[in-house]
């Protein structure tokens, strides 16, 4: 079967940074993608990465590994605002996106 | 601007009524999705549209059905609710269809059976 493997929750301190992991085995493979949802609203999109290697866009990074199956979701100089849950999907071989179900990440002042 | 819309916000209903819910994106987006997010906040793909055609139709009941007046509006109508259909729908759209173009979700609409 295919599986999405995420934390379900985890904290951190404003100002500080954190790594929320994702694994993934899916029959095929066409890309990963991260969502950032807030509590009680709509996904909102973050990154994609198809090709192994660090993409970064400001203060959120993400890193893929096909061989491993793995990805993970960087974010330096936290803020409060960057509490939320943090989705993780994969795009199978019928190009079918597959989701996680999400990180909820906590920021402490 | 709301880039892609949802209405109602809210939905409350008995069992065994039927119901519809829409959406409208204002992007120029090619394709539309329906997604519903259960309670262990899983996201499943529903349906979706690329210009009137339903071109991914995962094993949902038939009692859901989706309907496209236009390439902007993609409404869910829902025959014959059960409890089981209590969840958060998701609307989307993305760009030409292409697989791995970004989807932009509307704000959802939660969905209570009683």
């Amino acid at each position: 079967g295919q599986n999405i493997d995420q934390p379900t929750e985890m904290t951190a301190t404003e100002g500080a940074i954190v790594q929320i992991n994702c694994t993934y085995q899916t029959s095929g493979f066409n890309g990963l993608f991260w969502y950032q949802q807030h509590a009680g609203e709509a996904p909102t999109f973050l990154s994609y990465n198809v090709l192994d290697g660090l993409e970064e866009k400001g203060r959120f990074s993400s890193f893929l590994s096909r061989s491993k199956g793995y990805s993970y979701l960087l974010l330096k100089e936290l803020q409060m605002k960057d509490s939320a849950s943090y989705l993780c999907a994969v795009m199978d071989s019928n190009y079918q996106l597959i989701w996680g179900a999400g990180t909820k990440l906590i920021i402490k002042p | 601007d709301t880039a892609v819309s949802q209405t109602p916000k809210y939905l409350v209903t008995q069992m065994g009524n039927d119901k519809s819910i829409k959406c409208e994106q204002n992007l120029g987006h090619d394709t539309m999705y329906w997604y519903k997010q259960d309670s262990k906040k899983f996201l499943k793909i529903m349906f979706s549209y690329n210009n009137k055609e339903l071109i991914i139709n995962e094993t949902v009941p038939n009692r859901f059905s989706p309907k496209s007046p236009d390439k902007a509006h993609l409404n869910l109508h829902i025959n014959s609710l059960e409890l089981g259909d209590s969840a958060v729908y998701f609307c989307a759209s993305s760009q030409e269809g292409r697989v791995t173009d970004t989807q932009y979700f509307g704000p959802g609409t939660r969905l209570t059976v009683l």
